[in-house]
């Protein structure tokens, strides 16, 4: 199973807008309303802080958002803050009933 | 509090095993499906293996035949038999769980580092 492909690095600036792609196959990303998204600070464990593709769990900023078109989902971080530079990572179920993780983003806050 | 405290990590040698455990407190983890994901150093996450609530279970293609997961309701916990380890083992291991019936990871551990070297 190969990795979901993201971008190795984003950057942006406070207040603007970043996309995150994140692309896989009609066996994961394409197959299921299935994606969720993790943001992980160095030496932590992963947050989630979107599911199913554009649900945000209780307490996550809606500066977060999420979509899917296709094969290829993508999260937005409206209105950038400097507590979002940090690691971001896709996932998706997949048909063969496992799961598979994107390569990761660096988001840098400018 | 719902929590989740992996242990087991060490210094392995290669061709060595190692069991991993994975305790829950503030839920029962026979009520939930469990996972185990890795991070090599300096790399991505990678998703492992998964415990359904019925039992089943499933592995990703780089540890099958090699790991083995496995769920003790009397301890509330979940172990990964690690065997035949090789240096890209090497990794902080988190588990986590998923609600029966979700796709996703709300719960996660804080990891326990694996070092497969001679």
């Amino acid at each position: 199973q190969s990795a979901l492909t993201q971008p190795a690095s984003v950057s942006g600036s406070p207040g603007q807008s970043i996309t995150i792609s994140c692309t896989g196959t009609s066996g994961d990303v394409g197959a299921y309303n299935y994606v969720s998204w993790y943001q992980q600070h160095p030496g932590k464990a992963p947050k989630l802080i979107i599911y199913d593709v554009s649900n945000r769990p209780s307490g996550v900023s809606d500066r977060f958002s999420g979509s899917k078109s296709g094969n290829t989902a993508s999260l937005t971080i409206s209105g950038l803050q400097a507590e979002d530079d940090s690691d971001y990572y896709c996932i998706s179920y997949t048909s063969r009933n496992t799961w598979v993780f994107g390569g990761g983003t660096k988001v840098t806050v400018l | 509090e719902v929590q989740l405290v992996e242990s087991g990590g060490g210094l392995i040698q290669p061709g060595g095993s190692l069991r991993l455990s994975c305790d829950a407190s503030g839920f029962s983890v026979n009520s939930f499906y469990m996972t185990w994901v890795r991070q090599a150093p300096g790399e991505g996450l990678e998703w492992l293996s998964v415990i359904h609530i019925g039992g089943s279970t499933y592995y990703a293609d780089s540890v099958k035949g090699r790991f083995t997961i496995s769920r003790h309701n009397s301890k509330n916990s979940v172990d990964l038999e690690m065997d035949s380890l090789r240096p890209e083992d090497t990794a902080v291991y988190y588990c986590a769980r998923g609600r029966w019936g979700s796709y996703y990871m709300d719960v996660w551990g804080k990891g326990t580092t694996v070092t497969v070297s001679s």
